[in-house]
Order: structure tokens, then sequence, then C-alpha cells
């Protein structure tokens, strides 16, 4: 069965560095997502992107986040200078049609800021 | 503003037996309505979802869920609680835009 695959599992990095979260959203969706969990909280929206361009973001995707799909296979989020309180899990996540349909998630990368 | 209400941070119940999650939603008009189950260090996996028809859901692992407009509740349930249903559990609605509950934590005793 196809699934979202996500790059690292685990990114430990200094405050302050850009980061770049990896993932590889099921072939033929067209609609991507990506979500954070800071430890022992909620899943938390952060920005859904279609057509190339952002379609929805919440207000914790501020000016330090970007998203890209650089080819036809892959989605990134990056984080330009990271803080502390940007450790949690990050989830991608794809659809073949809008958000309401269903939303299929990546493992996850643990990102740590030391 | 959409909402998402999980009154039970933790549940812990016996394997064998019954179980109920609860989840509460707050939107002006009828949602879509998921459950997610989260294993430890594992992504988030869908159970089963509700758009339309019929109230009572199936999902897979024999987990079922019923939407009540009226409580605007859709709550899990699973007649035999197994060993590795343990996990955490979130219920989630998309009305504007996706919104997942604080999650309930479930422990299955031997």
């Amino acid at each position: 069965e196809p699934e979202v695959t996500q790059t690292p599992s685990h990114q430990v990095t200094q405050m302050g560095q850009e980061v770049i979260l990896r993932c590889v959203p099921i072939s033929n969706h067209l609609y991507f997502y990506w979500y954070r969990q800071i430890l022992g909280q909620k899943v938390e929206f952060l920005v859904s992107f279609y057509n190339n361009e952002i379609s929805e973001k919440s207000e914790i995707f501020d000016d330090q986040f970007s998203v890209e799909r650089p080819d036809g296979s892959n989605f990134t989020l990056k984080i330009r200078s990271t803080k502390l309180e940007d450790s949690a899990m990050y989830f991608c996540a794809s659809s073949i049609r809008d958000g309401i349909d269903t939303q299929y998630f990546g493992p996850g990368t643990r990102l740590t800021v030391l | 503003a959409q909402s998402v209400t999980q009154p039970d941070i933790h549940i812990t119940v016996s394997e064998g037996a019954s179980l109920e999650l609860r989840c509460n939603y707050s939107y002006g008009a009828t949602p879509y309505l998921f459950w997610y189950v989260q294993s430890p260090g594992q992504g988030l996996q869908l159970l089963l979802k509700y758009f339309s028809g019929d109230t009572l859901v199936q999902g897979i692992k024999g987990f079922e869920a019923e939407f009540k407009r009226s409580q605007s509740s859709f709550n899990l349930r699973k007649p035999s609680v197994h060993w590795s249903d343990a996990a955490e559990y979130f219920c989630a609605v998309h009305g504007q835009n996706f919104v997942f509950g604080p999650g309930t934590r479930l422990s299955v005793l031997p």
C-alpha cells in the first residue's frame, strides 16, 4: 500500500540554524500538508499546499517557515532560524482531493533544537 | 471557530473489555469527522471517518464511531479491546480547516 515517507526520522540542530524536513507524498495525491506536535500536546495544523502554492496556513506558520515542492515527488518544510520552541514532531500528510478527503500521514520527523 | 474536545486525557481498560472514547466538537455546520490512532513513536493512522449518510461508521481494527448531531459528538467504540490497541487516539474535525483534539491515551491491562 502506498505511504507517505519522511526524512530524516530525527534531526538535531543548534538554535539559529536552518533545517529542511523532507516528505515524499503518495504519488497521485495533489494536496500536501504539514502538522506539528509538541511533546505531550495535540497535533497542530501548519500549512496546506496545492498547485505549487500555499492554500491555507495557521498563525504558527510565520515568516521563518516556508514550504516547497522542488520536484515532482518531494515536499519540504524549511525553518529558517530555529528556536528552542520549534522542537516538536513534524508530520507531513497528503490527500487526493481537497482537505475534506482522507489525509494520509507520514511517520514524522522529530526535531530537537538545542 | 471550530474546536474539538476529548474529555478523557487517559483511560485504562482491561483486555477484552469494551471501550468508548469521547469526542465533542464545536462548529456551525456539520463538519467532517475523523478518528486517528498514534502508536508510540509512530505517525497517525486513520481509523475511520464520517462525511455523511449512516451515522454509525465502521473502521479498521474493529473500531466504530457514531455521529450524534444533537450532542455534537463523535464517540469511538470497540466491543473488545486488545493489548495492541494501547495508543493515543485523536479525534479530528474538518470544517473550515483541519483541527485535532488533544488526544486520549489508552492503556490496556493484561
